[in-house]
């Protein structure tokens, strides 16, 4: 099984300042296959990021994923205040799927 | 447009079983497989298994087997699933959701939850 983790726990921000989340993979993730999830409470989560750097349907452009082989990244380029959520990583290309435990974004 | 509607919120006994169905509508159904997520309060999500809408074909996450059933109704494009012998550490909202048509566990489209409580 392909263990995620995630760093850091929670990331307090500023409107308008640049968040960089964290996620690293126990193995090489085949063909980048990395997600990022949105989740806000009492939501389902929200597909933001595939292919480890493509955004999904209707994802602003303030968000941006990168990264390969075990380490990627998430980047909200400008917080706004509607972005308050965990974030978090998975991988989907080696059955069990597993997602990481989350990074927790708040505004200031 | 896609959607994925999830049947109500459950209580059980230790020992008990529940199903949950997802009926889908605004799209294909065969085309797509479909997954099971679950997340108990406060944790991440965790993958349980995954059905293949037009063979009926099943595969659980290793911690699950023998404990939970997928299964599919073409006729009404509704998938269940099952869990057995409920335990405490089983309280947690339950989602289905829609994977690609190879297999892969990304997910576009999310049920909205049910919340399964096990509790004596």
């Amino acid at each position: 099984e392909i263990v995620l983790t995630q760093s850091p726990g929670t990331l307090s921000l500023s409107p308008g300042e640049r968040a960089t989340l964290s996620c690293w993979a126990s193995q090489i993730l085949s063909s980048n296959y990395l997600a990022w999830y949105q989740q806000k409470p009492g939501q389902a989560p929200r597909l933001l990021i595939q292919g480890a750097s493509r955004r999904a349907t209707g994802i602003p452009d303030r968000f941006s994923g990168s990264g390969s082989g075990t380490d990627f990244s998430l980047t909200i380029s400008r917080l706004e205040p509607e972005d308050v959520a965990v974030y978090y990583c998975q991988q989907y290309g080696n059955s069990p799927f597993t997602f990481g435990p989350g990074t927790k974004v708040d505004i200031k | 447009q896609v959607q994925l509607v999830q049947s109500g919120a459950e209580v059980k006994k230790p020992g008990a079983s529940v199903k949950v169905s997802c009926k889908t509508s605004g799209y294909t159904f065969s085309n797509y497989y479909m997954h099971w997520v679950r997340q108990a309060p406060g944790q991440g999500p965790e993958w349980l298994g995954i059905i293949n809408p037009r063979a009926g074909t099943t595969k659980s996450a290793q911690k699950f087997q023998g404990r939970v059933s997928l299964t599919r109704d073409t006729s009404t494009t509704t998938v269940y699933m099952e869990l057995y012998n409920l335990r405490s550490d089983d309280t947690a909202v339950y989602f289905c959701a829609r994977g690609d048509s190879s297999g892969f566990g990304l997910f576009d489209y999310w049920g909205q939850g049910t919340l399964v409580t096990v509790s004596s």
